[in-house]
């Protein structure tokens, strides 16, 4: 059974700009969440994602938005990009959202 | 607002010894508390998950117990080896629909070959 894919790797960006990471869940797993991790921070929760309704939200301010598709696979958004959004942003998935988490690899985001 | 407490931040061990780890949150009325190992530059990998009516679970090497009323959790990890370094993290979610869950800033284990 294939984990949880996210895609790209690694991105390296400027500030002012977008960028869209994107999320595979585990075969049959209906949430999906978002997490924000820094040195400083440490994991941080953005969103989470059921059955394509947005069921919870961090405290990050409106830059940052996600969408979840009918099979299950979700993106997220960050626009008008600032150096302090250089983190590693973990995606998670999981059969009804309260149970055991399987996370990807995540996608490391460079602003410079 | 769950505050989830890890402490230390660090610890190095030789290998052979027998660990814990502590994890410490504020509102005891939770749903589960979950513990995760992290390698560097990696993804997490859940290692346990307790749900609020159990004491404790087991995974090999690995025993992790929930007091609730004191607001506290241990990973326990036996006859530790170098292969075991990597950061530990627990996470806790309230009971109440769509909760969200609640890191710890995790501890990072060194096991000295």
């Amino acid at each position: 059974k294939a984990g949880v894919t996210q895609t790209p790797r690694y991105l390296i960006k400027t500030r002012g700009q977008q960028v869209t990471l994107s999320c595979s869940p585990i075969s049959g797993h209906r949430s999906v969440s978002w997490y924000q991790q820094t040195p400083g921070q440490g994991l941080q929760f953005l969103f989470e994602y059921f059955s394509e309704t947005q069921r919870n939200k961090g405290n990050f301010p409106g830059r940052f938005s996600g969408r979840q598709f009918s099979n299950s696979r979700s993106e997220m958004n960050v626009s008008t990009l600032e150096l302090g959004d250089s983190a590693l942003y973990l995606c998670a998935s999981s059969l009804d959202g309260r149970g055991k988490l399987f996370f990807g690899s995540g996608t490391q985001l460079s602003v410079l | 607002k769950q505050e989830v407490t890890q402490i230390p931040a660090a610890l190095s061990v030789p290998e052979g010894e027998n660990l814990v780890l502590n994890c410490s949150f504020t509102d005891s009325a939770i749903y589960n508390l979950q513990w995760f190992r992290q390698d560097p530059g990696k993804g997490l990998t859940s290692l346990l998950l307790i749900q609020s009516s159990q004491r404790e679970q087991t995974s090999g090497r690995l025993n992790a117990s929930l007091d609730k009323s004191s607001g506290r959790s241990t990973l326990y990890i036996a006859a530790s080896q170098p292969g075991d370094s990597a950061t530990y993290l627990c996470a806790v979610r309230l009971a109440g629909a769509n909760s969200k869950l609640t890191f710890g800033k995790g501890i990072t284990l060194s096991v000295r070959p």
